[in-house]
């Protein structure tokens, strides 16, 4: 079945820290993978994404993410967290083969000042 | 643009109460879909359009209509409201090229709907 899954509920990290939030898929096919985050109160805003080409995407707000083949693995990374990135960060797929696009159950991040 | 506007922000039914959840888009986007956001669950995908007058059911459709007559609406039905319907629904739209869904989606501030 094809899925994706963000093994961490919530994941802490100090200010000025590098931080990973994980995510790691199940499709057929060429996967195409987005990052999105949620603030309190508001709907989702697109972080980035990747289709093909390079494996490390950058994104908005210094974000960026690495496209593992081998481990099916699309990882949202920053070299220096803020305080302000703490929000509900979501993995989503599209899963090409009935036009639906799947999210994982999302990862708490919180940045410690 | 307004992007994408969803009404109610709040509501509160009783169970066996129906009503329409409104979602616009004055983007044109061909594709709009339904999520319901629940603590623990994630996003789940409720229903979705790639189009006007064509729609598909998600993971979750049970006990939810749609349907697409124009480009910018989407509303959601719920027939019969149970408390297993307790949310925070979001409308979302994404432009689609060349048939392949592969752009990212604009989402709604949400509906956050209580059923007693």
């Amino acid at each position: 079945a094809q899925s994706v899954a963000q093994p961490e509920d919530q994941v802490n990290v100090a200010e000025g820290n590098p931080l990973t939030v994980k995510c790691t898929y199940s499709v057929s096919g060429n996967p195409y993978l987005f990052w999105y985050v949620q603030y309190p109160n508001r709907g989702l805003q697109f972080l980035l994404k990747y289709i093909t080409g390079d494996n490390l995407v950058k994104g908005s707000y210094g974000f960026e993410a690495e496209f593992n083949k081998s481990q099916t693995s699309f990882h949202l990374k920053k070299p220096s967290a803020l305080v302000s990135d703490s929000a509900l960060y979501f993995c989503a797929v599209y899963m090409n083969r009935d036009d639906k696009i799947i999210f994982g159950k999302g990862t708490r991040l919180h940045i410690l000042p | 643009n307004a992007g994408v506007t969803q009404t109610p922000k709040f509501q509160v039914l009783k169970t066996g109460q129906s009503m329409t959840l409104q979602c616009a888009q004055d983007m044109n986007h061909e594709y709009m879909s339904w999520y319901r956001q629940d603590p623990g669950m994630g996003l789940r995908l409720i229903h979705y359009s790639v189009g006007a007058g064509i729609t598909d059911q998600g993971e979750v459709p049970n006990g939810y209509n749609v349907s697409r007559s124009t480009t910018e609406d989407f509303p959601l039905r719920l027939l019969s409201a149970a408390p297993s319907q307790t949310s925070v629904y979001f409308c979302a739209s994404s432009f689609v090229s060349s048939r392949r869904l592969y752009n990212e989606q604009f989402f709604g501030p949400g509906t956050r709907l209580t059923v007693l």
